[in-house]
């Protein structure tokens, strides 16, 4: 099966600065790249996706790029506020409606 | 459009006890999931649900039963609660590959 592996588990940046979080994926058969957002006591939010028929993708300050030979993933936040701070997730997924979560990354954002 | 909803919020139950989560969505959505998050473990499926009437394994099913007589609804039951299952459960429901989360269910065994 699917196993994804996220890095670092946690981040800590000073406010304006750029985050940046990484993940592999071992099937090559995965096509979906979501990534979630979960503040204290929420459950998580998917905050942006990319599939494996495009490279990057961005939504205003945030932004995913994917390298399909390589296998890996990454969420790049640009501008951090201390509102960034919260553990994200990515996953995988070959298409159908089932998830492969990596680890989590705790990231805080310092004022 | 209330989405993902789960009670109770919070639940503590000693050794042995029993109890259900119930997980509720207004979003017709086929599939539902449960899971348990624990520390620096990120999201472990438990049980998983296509649709009505159906129910599967995940990852770590051992010690819950799961039900989906509902379309709406999935219940999650521990018949005989153990430490080991003291966790936080997320539901989630999905649509077109995109789950959508409750905001989770703090359960301490003691």
């Amino acid at each position: 099966g699917e196993n994804v592996e996220q890095h670092p588990s946690t981040l800590s940046v000073q406010e304006g600065d750029s985050a940046v979080i990484k993940c592999t994926y071992s099937d090559s058969a995965s096509n979906y790249f979501p990534w979630y957002k979960q503040e204290l006591g929420k459950g998580p939010q998917l905050i942006i996706d990319i599939r494996s028929n495009v490279g990057e993708k961005k939504d205003q300050r945030i932004a995913v790029t994917l390298n399909k030979t390589a296998k890996h993933f990454s969420l790049h936040i640009t501008e951090t506020q201390p509102e960034d701070s919260a553990v994200y997730f990515c996953a995988a997924s070959n298409g159908g409606n089932m998830l492969t979560f990596g680890g989590g990354t705790r990231l805080m954002v310092k004022p | 459009n209330a989405g993902v909803t789960q009670t109770p919020k919070f639940r503590v139950l000693k050794t042995g006890q029993s109890m259900t989560l119930l997980c509720a969505q207004d979003m017709n959505h086929e599939y539902m999931y449960w899971y348990r998050q624990d520390p620096g473990m990120g999201l472990r499926l438990i049980h998983y649900s296509v649709g009505e009437g159906t129910t599967a394994k995940g990852e770590v099913p051992d010690g819950y039963n799961v039900s989906r007589l509902k379309k709406q609804n999935f219940l999650l039951g521990l018949e005989s609660a153990a430490p080991s299952q003291t966790s936080v459960y997320f539901c989630a429901s999905s649509s077109g590959g995109i789950q959508y989360f409750g905001a989770g269910t703090r359960l301490s065994v003691l």
